[in-house]
């Protein structure tokens, strides 16, 4: 079993719709969550991080971490075509450890 | 001009071959990475090096080797290449120590190895 799962997709929305990203992880050690995003044939870039569990707004985007379920959640609301990428999760333990991916999920928002 | 570059973008070798994959930085960060990209396996880590005299083997590290030429340049090799490292490569770089401090990766290397 991976340390960190993700659905891998392709998953389609219309554009407007609200969208959920979900990983979840066995390693209750993390503490730190990010979320990158990488668009076809292109390098990953880091989208938002959260510490430890809570929420975490950025725009139309929301990052969540429910550390007691070993969850973590990226919300997408008023997706755009723009949108459409490979959101891949990734943590860490702590300042110096390396990050642990999930494996990606392919987002497609349709006009 | 990209602050991380990687060549070749694309390449073909061949089973047994021996080659290298080049990254240069410009964001005159310490830390250099490189990772492999599978579909349905995110990224996993191949060497990490905290410095030019500071070199680490990552997840996977068997069959591939690294030179840190200078703070800019970090060099990954397959000796002799076999099918199963058919891949996209990717080099990242970061600044220092934070884990909130973002990874800076490059376009990547798609490599076929037949």
């Amino acid at each position: 079993q991976k340390e960190v799962e993700q659905d891998p997709g392709p998953l389609s929305v219309p554009e407007g719709a609200i969208v959920s990203l979900n990983c979840t992880y066995s390693n209750s050690a993390f503490q730190y969550f990010m979320w990158y995003r990488q668009y076809s044939r292109k390098g990953p870039e880091l989208l938002m991080y959260t510490y430890s569990s809570g929420n975490k707004e950025d725009g139309r985007f929301t990052a969540q971490v429910d550390k007691s379920s070993k969850y973590i959640s990226l919300f997408i609301r008023d997706s755009q075509p723009s949108d459409s990428a490979t959101y891949l999760c990734a943590m860490t333990q702590n300042a110096g450890n390396m990050l642990t991916f999930g494996g990606g999920t392919r987002l497609m928002v349709k006009p | 001009d990209a602050d991380v570059t990687q060549t070749p973008r694309n390449r073909i070798t061949k089973t047994g071959k021996r080659i290298m994959l080049e990254c240069s930085q410009t964001k005159g960060h310490d830390r250099m990475y490189w990772y492999r990209q599978d579909p349905g396996l995110g990224l996993r880590l191949i060497y990490y090096s905290f410095d030019v005299k500071d070199i680490n083997k990552g997840e996977i590290s068997d069959g591939y080797s690294v030179s840190r030429q200078a703070q800019a340049k970090f060099s990954l090799s397959l000796e002799s290449a076999i099918p199963n490292q058919t891949a996209l490569y990717f080099c990242a770089t970061s600044p220092g120590g934070r884990p909130q401090e973002t990874q800076y990766f490059g376009p990547g290397t798609r490599l076929l190895v037949l």
